[in-house]
Order: structure tokens, then C-alpha cells, then sequence
């Protein structure tokens, strides 16, 4: 099976830095992908990492290791707007597994001024 | 634009009462998903169908139907709703090809009193 692990909250001011780990065990999977929650919205997909290294869109990036069992979404210049909770997720490389997704528990970052 | 609804998006009933939430996307996607979200628990997969006709399991079912009679439309039924049920439930659908992109439904707000 595949379990995903992060930390539960992050707290950050305007204009800082955020990583957001992401820790998995599992036996194979397609990639590493990052959904953004905003308080009282829907998850809406941000970013996906298929091979290791360092994926950036914008002020968000995401990095994968497989070889570490680990991936971060790296949020930068960070804004108000950033305030919300982030989501990994992994798809299990089984035939079964299908189109379903594994989510982590899901970090909610505060921005504050 | 295409888009996936859900319907009601707030839902109050009471305890033994058959509850059903309507899901329709216009992706024109094989792939639906039924997730709940609950705090400390993220994202948890209750069914999904790859087409219709098609239904599984995911790892939440217990208490849940589903069924898929055409693309654009998989209704999820509480068959005797309980307190425990009490969540926000999402919808979510995804192309056939293997992807990790998932477009996620507004939300349904339901509590069992």
C-alpha cells in the first residue's frame, strides 16, 4: 500500500520561503503530484513530478527523490493568498491501482503580514 | 467550459435516513471518483468507477453505494446514514489515460443529526 506523511501546519510571513515535505512509503508509483486547498474550496491540482529533480511553476516548485522516498512543494515569495492546505499524492504503480490517487494528510500553511 | 458539480452543496438529515449526492461533470472523463475529507484525515476514497457500468471499492465504503448508468454522472447514496458520516464530500474525475490530474467537484457539506 502507500502512505504519505506531512507536517500538519506550517506558519510563514509575507514574502518568506515554505517547504512543504512530503515523506512516502510505497511499493511504485507513477509520480508525485501537489493539490492546493483553499479554506471551504475544492482541491484544484498544482504541480507533478513524474521524474526526479526540481519542477517550477512560477513562484511554486516541487522536487522528487525516489531514491530518498521524499518530495517537497517549495512556495516562494509568499503571499496572502498562499494561506491554504497542501496535498500529495501518488499514484500506486499496480494495475489495480488504477487512475485512483493516494493523498497525504495534507499541510495547512498560514500566511501571515 | 466544462466543469463537475455537485449537488446539494449542503445537506442536513437525520440518523437511518437514505441520503443520496449528485455528482455530473461535462469533461466527458471515464473516471470518477467519491472522496470524504475530514479534519486529521485528508482525503479518503470511497468509490470510484473507470466507465459505466464500472464500480469499486476504495478504502472508505462501508455504509456507501454508488452507480454509473451513463459518463457524466455517479450519485453517491448514504443507504442509512450515521453520525460518523458527517463530512464534506467531494466528486472528483480524471481522463482514462493514466494521469494524476484530478478535477475536484465544489464540495457537499453533509450532517447526520
Amino acid at each position: 500500500g502507500q502512505s504519505l506523511e506531512q507536517p500538519s501546519e506550517v506558519t510563514a510571513v509575507e514574502g518568506a520561503i515554505v517547504q512543504i515535505n512530503c515523506t512516502y512509503q510505497t511499493s511504485g508509483f507513477y509520480g508525485l503530484s501537489w493539490y492546493q486547498q483553499h479554506d471551504g474550496g475544492a482541491p484544484t491540482f498544482l504541480s507533478y513530478n513524474a521524474l526526479d529533480g526540481l519542477e517550477e511553476t512560477g513562484r511554486f516548485s516541487s522536487f522528487l527523490s525516489r531514491s530518498d522516498s521524499y518530495g517537497y512543494l517549495l512556495l516562494q515569495e509568499l503571499q496572502m493568498k498562499d494561506s491554504a492546505s497542501y496535498f500529495c499524492a501518488v499514484r500506486a504503480m499496480i494495475k489495480a491501482a488504477g487512475n485512483k490517487l493516494t493523498f497525504g494528510g495534507g499541510t495547512r500553511v498560514l500566511v501571515k503580514p | 467550459d466544462a466543469e463537475i458539480t455537485q449537488s446539494p452543496r449542503h445537506k442536513i438529515t437525520e440518523t437511518g435516513r437514505q441520503v443520496t449526492l449528485a455528482c455530473h461533470q461535462t469533461w466527458n472523463h471515464n473516471n470518477m471518483f467519491w472522496y470524504r475529507q475530514d479534519l486529521g484525515h485528508g482525503l479518503r476514497l470511497i468509490h470510484y468507477s473507470y466507465g459505466v457500468q464500472d464500480t469499486n471499492k476504495g478504502e472508505v465504503s462501508d455504509g456507501y453505494s454508488v452507480s454509473r448508468s451513463n459518463t457524466e454522472d455517479l450519485p453517491l447514496t448514504l443507504e442509512s446514514a450515521a453520525s460518523s458520516q458527517t463530512s464534506v464530500y467531494f466528486c472528483a474525475s480524471s481522463e482514462s489515460l493514466g494521469t494524476d490530474t484530478q478535477y475536484f467537484g465544489p464540495g457537499t457539506r453533509l450532517t447526520v443529526l
